[in-house]
């Protein structure tokens, strides 16, 4: 069991720029999330899909933000036009199904300079 | 609007001590409740899932309860070690989808 996997760990990019992240999830999961969190705080809900399908959005995620989840496997946050604000921990997680307990990864930190 | 709260916000205490921390929820429709634990620059750390029927759950030295009435729910750790020096959150489900989180505690226990 490898767990949750993302990549990059670390990224830092100028404003304007596009970023993307990708998350490997437990293998046999079929919920993927994606949180953002920024220091101090607890992490933020941004989206989730159930095996492709892209169920739930929060008013977090603008237009700048897309996730996808491909055939169901691996899944990739992109932020579009990036700002300085953006500059967060995005962390993905992983579960068997709703009400489950949930696996989350180490992250990707973003600095937006 | 669900909110989560998490009191103290920081704790301080010498190894060997028991010890509480208290989150607190607005809203009681809840389907579960999850505690955390992140170190610094980390990732996230399941360590206790308690299902909206159940009272409280146990696993090694943590036990968490869960009072969905009042909207509370505490996190003993018995026998504090340096090793449990981390921050703990907090997180409701209320549909089975996200997770609301507080803030959380951060936790220092000193040899």
């Amino acid at each position: 069991d490898t767990g949750v996997s993302q990549n990059p760990r670390h990224k830092i990019t100028k404003r304007g720029q596009n970023v993307t992240f990708r998350c490997d999830p437990i293998s046999e999961h079929n919920r993927l999330y994606w949180y953002r969190q920024t220091l101090g705080q607890g992490p933020e809900f941004l989206t989730y899909f159930q095996n492709e399908a892209q169920l739930e959005k929060s008013r977090l995620l603008s237009d700048r933000f897309s996730a996808e989840r491909p055939k169901g496997s691996f899944s990739t946050l992109e932020i579009q036009r990036t700002e300085q604000g953006d500059s967060a921990m995005y962390l993905c997680a992983s579960s068997s199904s709703g009400g489950n307990t949930i696996y989350f990864g180490e992250g990707s930190w973003l600095t937006v300079v | 609007k669900q909110e989560v709260t998490q009191i103290p916000a920081a704790l301080s205490v010498p190894e060997g001590e028991n010890l509480v921390l208290n989150c607190s929820f607005t809203d009681s429709a809840i389907y579960n409740l999850q505690w955390f634990r992140q170190d610094p620059g980390k990732g996230l750390t399941s360590l206790l899932l308690i299902q909206s029927s159940q009272r409280e759950q146990t696993s090694g030295r943590l036990n968490a309860s869960l009072d969905k009435s009042s909207g509370r729910s505490t996190l003993y750790i018995a026998a504090s070690q340096p090793g449990d020096s981390a921050t703990y959150l907090c997180a409701v489900d209320q549909a089975g989808t996200a997770l609301i989180f507080g803030k959380g505690t951060t936790l220092s226990v000193s040899s």
